[in-house]
């Protein structure tokens, strides 16, 4: 089964800084789909940004963009000019595009803080 | 505002009762996704339907049932609770066009005393 890693449980940036969220997954497939997701004290899920595996130029939306490294299974996410409503926690998630399920997995989460 | 809608918001209920959790996905995505949310946890992948089929099956207890109406609408049923079942549930609804995301409802918050 597909396992996706987040190894930093909690991150802090200072605003208008950037930081860096890591992400690595694990899976024997060579179509999928990555994404970040961003939880907010609401608790309500947004997406954040999406990566499809066969393309090789990196996703960007407007201040978040990734890092693919498709090799080295690694999907970063960059957050520049970091502003105090990007507090939450990020999932990385991963989605399997066999036809059985088009399940997703995700990570353990990413709890980022934003120093003002 | 996802487009996707869960009722209700909050519940408060007692050990050994039963409920219901409703959503209703974007119009016209077919598949549905239920996850379930403790305190400071990550999202646990409970399972799937895509137009009436269960597609996909995760940590659901057998305690736990859903199903998906004609209508797309899904319903996720919980019984017998325990104080563990405490949790927020999302779901989640996805589109069969290229980009393949899901977009989550706002959840429901379910308290078992």
């Amino acid at each position: 089964a597909q396992t996706v890693t987040q190894s930093q449980p909690e991150m802090s940036v200072q605003e208008a800084e950037t930081v860096t969220l890591s992400c690595t997954y694990d899976t024997s497939e060579s179509d999928y789909y990555l994404f970040w997701y961003k939880q907010p004290p609401s608790r309500q899920m947004i997406l954040v940004i999406r990566q499809e595996a066969y393309k090789q130029q990196n996703a960007t939306e407007n201040r978040f963009s990734v890092n693919f490294q498709k090799a080295a299974k690694s999907f970063s996410l960059k957050i520049s000019d970091s502003q105090l409503g990007d507090a939450a926690m990020y999932f990385c998630a991963y989605r399997t595009l066999r036809y059985t399920g088009n399940q997703f997995y995700f990570g353990t989460g990413t709890s980022l803080t934003v120093i003002p | 505002d996802s487009g996707v809608t869960q009722t209700p918001k909050h519940l408060i209920t007692a050990t050994g009762q039963r409920v219901t959790l409703r959503c209703s996905p974007r119009s016209g995505d077919l598949s549905v996704y239920w996850y379930q949310q403790s305190l400071d946890q990550g999202l646990q992948f409970l399972i799937q339907y895509y137009n009436g089929e269960e597609r996909a099956k995760g940590n659901i207890l057998e305690r736990f049932s859903a199903q998906q109406f004609p209508d797309l609408h899904s319903e996720l049923n919980l019984s017998s609770l325990e104080l563990g079942d405490s949790a927020l549930y999302f779901c989640a609804s996805r589109g069969g066009l290229a980009g393949g995301e899901q977009y989550f409802g706002p959840g429901t918050r379910l308290t078992v005393t």
